[in-house]
């Protein structure tokens, strides 16, 4: 069965520190990867995404890092603020197919 | 706003009763999909639609869960005899689909709880 393994469940970091997350997939036929921010009662808003065409993309604060050969992509938020915290949600997709398939989760807590 | 829209946030039923969320998708959006959210999981897929077409349905989608997408414009999922078990959040989530690619957005989910 397709699967996203997310790592770790929470996570406390500094203001000012970097927060990583990781997931690993199983599915080859992945090649889309989106995270996906989610606050308290709200639902998911897409923070940045990834094609495995590319090892790394950047934006602001928020990198992704794709390793094709171990099928595996991680979440840096650098500089991490109060306001990052939130749950962090790992996806991949196959444009062949239909839906996300997300990973459990990851509650990351920023403290002042 | 021209985000995906969802009505309503929060549904409180009975056991037994039927319940019908409605999904208005960012427009233009040809796919629009459900997703269920419990605590402390990610969405999990549902169905999803590609303008009125209901192309797939995950074996979650029980026989007491229908969805529609008239028009192919907004959507309703209802649920039939609601079961405490069906309590969650559902999510739904709208896409332009072109030449192989898409990013979902989603909405700020309806949260339904089953006494």
């Amino acid at each position: 069965q397709q699967q996203v393994k997310q790592s770790p469940q929470s996570l406390i970091v500094q203001k000012g520190g970097i927060s990583i997350i990781n997931c690993a997939y199983e599915n080859t036929a992945f090649d889309y990867f989106p995270w996906y921010q989610q606050f308290p009662g709200k639902g998911p808003a897409l923070l940045i995404a990834i094609r495995p065409d590319v090892s790394e993309k950047k934006e602001g604060r928020f990198t992704i890092s794709f390793n094709k050969s171990a099928k595996q992509f991680s979440l840096h938020i650098m500089d991490s603020q109060p306001g990052d915290s939130a749950t962090y949600f790992c996806a991949a997709f196959n444009q062949a197919g239909t839906a996300l398939i997300f990973g459990k989760g990851t509650t990351l807590s920023v403290s002042s | 706003d021209t985000g995906v829209s969802q009505d309503p946030r929060h549904k409180i039923t009975k056991r037994g009763q039927n319940v019908t969320f409605r999904c208005d998708p960012i427009s233009e959006h040809n796919r629009l999909y459900w997703y269920r959210q419990t605590l402390g999981q990610g969405p999990e897929f549902l169905t999803y639609f590609q303008n009125e077409a209901q192309l797939e349905k995950s074996r979650l989608l029980s026989d007491r869960f229908s969805a529609e997408r008239p028009k192919g414009s907004f959507s309703t999922l209802e649920i039939q005899r609601t079961e405490q078990g069906d309590s969650a959040m559902y999510l739904c989530a709208s896409s332009l689909y072109l030449a192989g690619r898409e990013t979902q957005y989603f909405g700020p989910g309806t949260r339904l709880l089953v006494l």
